[in-house]
């Protein structure tokens, strides 16, 4: 089955650090990641769709200086949270669209001291 | 636009007991729907999808799920629950598989021994 892999899966920062965190769909290529954000006992918030070769498309609210996302392949998609602050702490999860299907990635947990 | 609503934001069943979880989803066009699966701290995991043909679909681990175009339904069923099963449950919706996933807001499930 398509896999999806994150890294890395647990980060501890100083705010004011910013972090990088990759998602790679490992057995398929995939134009389309989506990348999410996830607080405790809620669902997952969508924060951007990035697509392979151009800008990706922020949901409204999202800061796109602060989460700054390449998709510079067809396997790998990165989000760079810029400038840390707890406020940032969450779960951070990533898909990749193989046809109609989305499949996950494991999830990063960041945590900004 | 489109939505989903999960009715009933925990569940409880007995081992052994009908998992019965529900999902209601509204669309302006034929939707796609899907049923995943998250444990905690970890990503999430496709457990099935309806996009065309058979209403009655059939996803890993025993869970099922059947498309009701009438009742804009697509509930989760599984006939026996095992401890295993605990976990928080998401429904999702795409317009054609070509759009981001509208998820709901998640149904946790416990087993009881």
């Amino acid at each position: 089955g398509a896999v999806v892999s994150q890294h890395p899966s647990w980060v501890i920062c100083k705010s004011g650090t910013s972090v990088k965190i990759e998602c790679r769909s490992l057995d398929f290529q995939a134009t389309t990641m989506f990348w999410y954000r996830q607080f405790p006992k809620q669902s997952l918030m969508l924060m951007a769709t990035s697509n392979e070769g151009s800008k990706a498309t922020y949901e409204q609210g999202v800061e796109k200086d602060k989460f700054l996302i390449n998709h510079a392949s067809l396997t790998l998609s990165t989000l760079t949270v810029t400038s840390a602050h707890p406020e940032d702490s969450s779960f951070y999860i990533c898909s990749a669209r193989d046809l109609e299907t989305q499949y996950f990635g494991p999830g990063t947990r960041l945590l900004v001291l | 636009a489109q939505s989903v609503t999960q009715l009933g934001s925990h569940v409880s069943v007995s081992e052994g007991a009908l998992v019965l979880l529900r999902c209601n989803y509204s669309s302006s066009v034929p939707p796609y729907l899907f049923w995943y699966v998250q444990y905690p701290n970890q990503g999430l995991q496709l457990l099935l999808k309806y996009t065309t043909g058979a209403t009655l679909v059939k996803g890993i681990n025993g869970f099922e799920a059947e498309f009701k175009k009438s009742e804009t339904s697509f509930h989760l069923t599984k006939p026996s629950a095992h401890m295993s099963d605990a976990a928080e449950y998401f429904c999702a919706v795409s317009e054609k598989g070509n759009t981001p996933l509208v998820f709901g807001k998640g149904t946790r499930l416990s087993v009881i021994a």
